[in-house]
Formats: structure tokens, C-alpha cells, sequence
């Protein structure tokens, strides 16, 4: 089966600037998340959707970033007005739900955002 | 509050020697998974195991085995015969029963010296 696929894989930007990640999940997979990991941590969940219901966004900066999935299927990110600190790995993952609650996740190959 | 501690940044072995990556866990769910990751280079993470926490056995798989105690809240993986492929940056991550809300360590690198 084909993976998860994101584009564009490199992004440079200068702060203030607006910028979108686009993903499309492996078929048939439900769930849908977005992750950002900066340099030297560990992926951080910011949004997880559900067909094309958010399950949750607590951990997203909702004054600068924003996400749909409005045919529950692909979805895009978008970070307006971009920051330093935004400068990240941006990650996408879905998985199934016919696996259970706490299937493994099937990651793309991520958005690497340089912000300048 | 769930929180994964990988308290090893980075590892480096020769090519191969036995390497034991530690994870060690928090939290007040009773039931809960525990995942390992795999970040080669190239960026993608790769799922390698899952755990609920009803089963303590240990696991192996080819060189690969995980050792998880919940006595100890800890879910460590080691690698035996370590190779040069497996170099990589180790995620160790949990997520509550029932719901799809992962949390990650912040991981470490092994790198395998041929």
C-alpha cells in the first residue's frame, strides 16, 4: 500500500509569513495527525482528526495555526503569521480504525519548516 | 499527566556489540500501550512494537527484544549484534487505552560505528 504522502518536503520562509503542509493519509485510514518536532525532541501531537471531526487540538497554537480535513480524507496545515520557533519538522501520521484505539501510527516523511 | 523519559541523548557501539536503549514511563491510567519507534535518517518514523500494559511478557524479534516492567515503568529495547542500518534515533512513546493521544520521549540516537 502506498504511505503516507506530504508536500512539500522543505520549506524556507521569513517570520510573519504564512505557509501550508499538505498530507494524504494512507486509504481507508480514519484518523489523521499532525505532529511538530523540533530539532533534538520528540514528535508533539498538535491536531488529530477523525474522519473529518478534530478529536483533539489542545496542543495547537490556534492564534497562528490551523488545520482542516474537510472530505476526511487529505488534510492541509497552515501556520499564519510563522515565527521563529516554528522552525520544525512537521509531521504527518494516520492510522486505522479498525486497529483499536491504539493502533501503530504510519508516519510520512514530514515538512522540514525553516523560518528565518 | 503521562510523561516518557529517555534519559540516554545519545549511544554509540561498534558494529556488533549487544546496545540497550531505556524508557522509563509515567502514568496514572491503568490501562496504557507502550510504542517504539524507529527515525532513520531519511526522517519517517517506523512503528517496531506495541505493549498493553496487561502484558509484561517479553518480546524478541530477530535481534531485536523489548523488556518491560511495570514495577519499574520501564519498557527497554536492546539490540543484539548491532549493525550499521540500525542507526537511528529511538523513539519511546505511550498513549492511554482507548485513546489515540500518543506521548513521546525525546529520543535517542544510536549510531553504529562499522
Amino acid at each position: 500500500e502506498a504511505g503516507v504522502a506530504q508536500s512539500p518536503r522543505y520549506k524556507i520562509i521569513e517570520k510573519r509569513q504564512s505557509v501550508a503542509f499538505w498530507c494524504n493519509p494512507i486509504s481507508g485510514h480514519a484518523t489523521l495527525y499532525w505532529y511538530q518536532q523540533i530539532l533534538g525532541q520528540g514528535p508533539k501531537l498538535l491536531i488529530q482528526f477523525q474522519n473529518n471531526g478534530v478529536v483533539d487540538d489542545s496542543q495547537l497554537p490556534k492564534d497562528r495555526f490551523s488545520a482542516e480535513r474537510l472530505k476526511g480524507v487529505d488534510s492541509t496545515l497552515k501556520i499564519q503569521p510563522a515565527k521563529l520557533e516554528d522552525s520544525a519538522v512537521y509531521l504527518c501520521a494516520s492510522s486505522p480504525l479498525r486497529g483499536g484505539a491504539n493502533s501503530p501510527l504510519h508516519f510520512g516523511n514530514g515538512t522540514r519548516l525553516t523560518v528565518t | 499527566a503521562q510523561k516518557v523519559t529517555q534519559a540516554q541523548t545519545e549511544i554509540s557501539v561498534v558494529e556488533k556489540e549487544d546496545v540497550t536503549l531505556d524508557c522509563v514511563y509515567e502514568t496514572r491510567d491503568t490501562t496504557y500501550y507502550l510504542f517504539w519507534y524507529k527515525q532513520p535518517p531519511s526522517g519517517e518514523l517506523v512503528f517496531l512494537i506495541r505493549r498493553n500494559s496487561f502484558d509484561e511478557q517479553n518480546e524478541i524479534s530477530g535481534r531485536y527484544s523489548w523488556n518491560f516492567q511495570k514495577s519499574t515503568s520501564s519498557f527497554n529495547f536492546t539490540i543484539t549484534a548491532s549493525q550499521v542500518v540500525d542507526s537511528a534515533v529511538y523513539f519511546c512513546a505511550l498513549a492511554p487505552g482507548g485513546y489515540q493521544k500518543v506521548t513521546f520521549g525525546t529520543g535517542t540516537k544510536l549510531q553504529v560505528i562499522p
